[in-house]
């Protein structure tokens, strides 16, 4: 069973502080990974996607990528009341067809002012 | 806005009723995927259609199924309702053809099966 695995939180963290989430997968092979925000209610938003070891930066957000130990994590630095939501990380596993995505169950962040 | 939409937004049926929901991908994608999303989880993939042909489908059973059209828009169809199949259903379209490709989500349809 190809699985990705997310503390499901809630992670609560002061206005301005760095949000880590971290995000495990099991398929050794996973090519692509995905971070997407979702508020309550509504569809999941693409934050970033990494598919090489290391980090990408986008604005205030960091993807970091290892595949040997099979993770893959989002730093939010200078996090915002309005970056409360739930974090969704997604892995396209190698066997699959171009586009399925596999899912955690996410983890809700909680951004106090 | 990703330029992905669906329809309907809301939906409510009974048990053993059938279903139809619709998805118009973003301008420029030919692939369009579904996932059903549980309350407190995280979307599980359905199927996924590819140049009007199913390419690739996850652990739901036949009686879902779908379509896609020349223009790429797609249906999802659910036979046999059941109460289990209340969810959010969520459709994102991609150009296709690569593991890479980045997928953009539709609002959603909310179905609720009573």
């Amino acid at each position: 069973q190809k699985e990705v695995e997310q503390n499901s939180g809630p992670l609560s963290v002061p206005e301005g502080a760095i949000a880590s989430l971290n995000c495990t997968y099991s398929d050794r092979g996973s090519q692509s990974f995905f971070w997407y925000r979702q508020y309550s209610g509504k569809s999941p938003e693409l934050i970033m996607f990494i598919y090489s070891n290391g980090d990408k930066e986008d604005g205030r957000f960091t993807a970091q990528l290892n595949k040997a130990s099979q993770y893959v994590s989002l730093l939010i630095r200078d996090s915002q009341p309005s970056d409360s939501a739930t974090y969704l990380c997604a892995v396209n596993p190698p066997w699959g067809s171009q586009g399925n995505l596999i899912f955690g169950k996410g983890t809700k962040l909680s951004v106090k002012p | 806005e990703t330029g992905v939409t669906q329809s309907p937004t809301h939906l409510i049926k009974t048990r053993g009723q059938q279903v139809t929901l619709r998805c118009s991908s973003q301008s420029g994608h030919n692939t369009v995927s579904w996932y059903q999303q549980a309350l407190g989880q995280g979307p599980q993939f359905i199927f996924q259609y590819y140049r009007e042909e199913e390419n690739g489908r996850g652990n739901f059973p036949p009686r879902f199924s779908g379509l896609q059209f020349p223009n790429y828009s797609s249906e999802l169809n659910v036979n046999a309702l059941e109460l289990d199949d209340s969810a959010l259903y969520l459709c994102a379209s991609s150009t296709g053809g690569s593991s890479t490709d980045t997928q953009y989500f539709g609002p959603g349809t909310r179905l609720t099966v009573l």
